[in-house]
């Protein structure tokens, strides 16, 4: 089954603190590679892209390794409003998005 | 920003009764979408509807849901005789011509539960 992998967490951090987290997929054919940020029962929200060569954004940093089909998402000094549920998720070719379960962080004053 | 806009936000029904979720995609977009997420699981795709008909659907669209572009604002799902299990979060989502991937524009759901 083709699927995408996330550690569930819950990642409790410091703010301040830099936290990381992985993500694996198994369909070989993916070409598009996402991060989601979920607040508690709320829609997704697109944080970033993640491209081939690595990608930063501000604060935040995604990393792709299509080699090990894994990708990751870098937060430094994170702040309480980064609490929230970060959703890996994965697209090949046309076919519709395919949602990781989420690693959820909480970000502790 | 435009947004899109889902109603009801909370739809409760019974075992067996008919629900119809409401969705108005962002003006422009052609691509749209019905993913749902059971409370604790995954974000899972439902339907992928452009040019007026369905272009995808997943296992979990069996012959008891339905969706319809009515009048060429709304987008609706709708869910024949509902069953516990389909107690979750639906959400819409639609996307512009060029991209059928993200960004997708998710709509801020609707919680449907059936008792």
């Amino acid at each position: 089954r083709k699927e995408v992998e996330q550690d569930p967490g819950p990642f409790n951090v410091p703010e301040g603190a830099t936290v990381a987290f992985n993500c694996t997929y198994s369909n070989s054919a993916s070409q598009s590679f996402f991060w989601y940020r979920q607040d508690c029962r709320k829609e997704p929200k697109l944080l970033m892209s993640v491209y081939s060569s690595g990608n930063e954004d501000g604060r935040f940093t995604a990393q792709l390794n299509r080699a090990s089909q894994y990708i990751s998402l870098l937060i430094r000094d994170s702040k309480l409003s980064d609490s929230a549920t970060y959703l890996c998720v994965v697209m090949a070719g046309n076919t519709p998005l395919v949602f990781g379960k989420g690693t959820r962080l909480s970000v502790i004053a | 920003e435009p947004e899109v806009t889902q109603t009801p936000s909370h739809q409760v029904t019974q075992m067996g009764q008919e629900v119809i979720l409401r969705c108005v995609p962002i003006s422009n977009h052609l691509y749209f979408y019905w993913y749902r997420q059971i409370l604790g699981q995954k974000v899972e795709f439902l339907v992928s509807f452009y040019n007026n008909e369905i272009s995808e659907k997943s296992e979990i669209f069996d012959d008891q849901f339905s969706v319809e572009r009515p009048d060429g604002s709304n987008f609706t799902l709708k869910i024949r005789s509902t069953k516990l299990e389909d107690s979750a979060m639906y959400f819409c989502a639609s996307s512009e011509p060029r991209d059928r991937g993200p960004p997708l524009h998710f709509g801020n759901g609707t919680r449907l539960t059936v008792t």
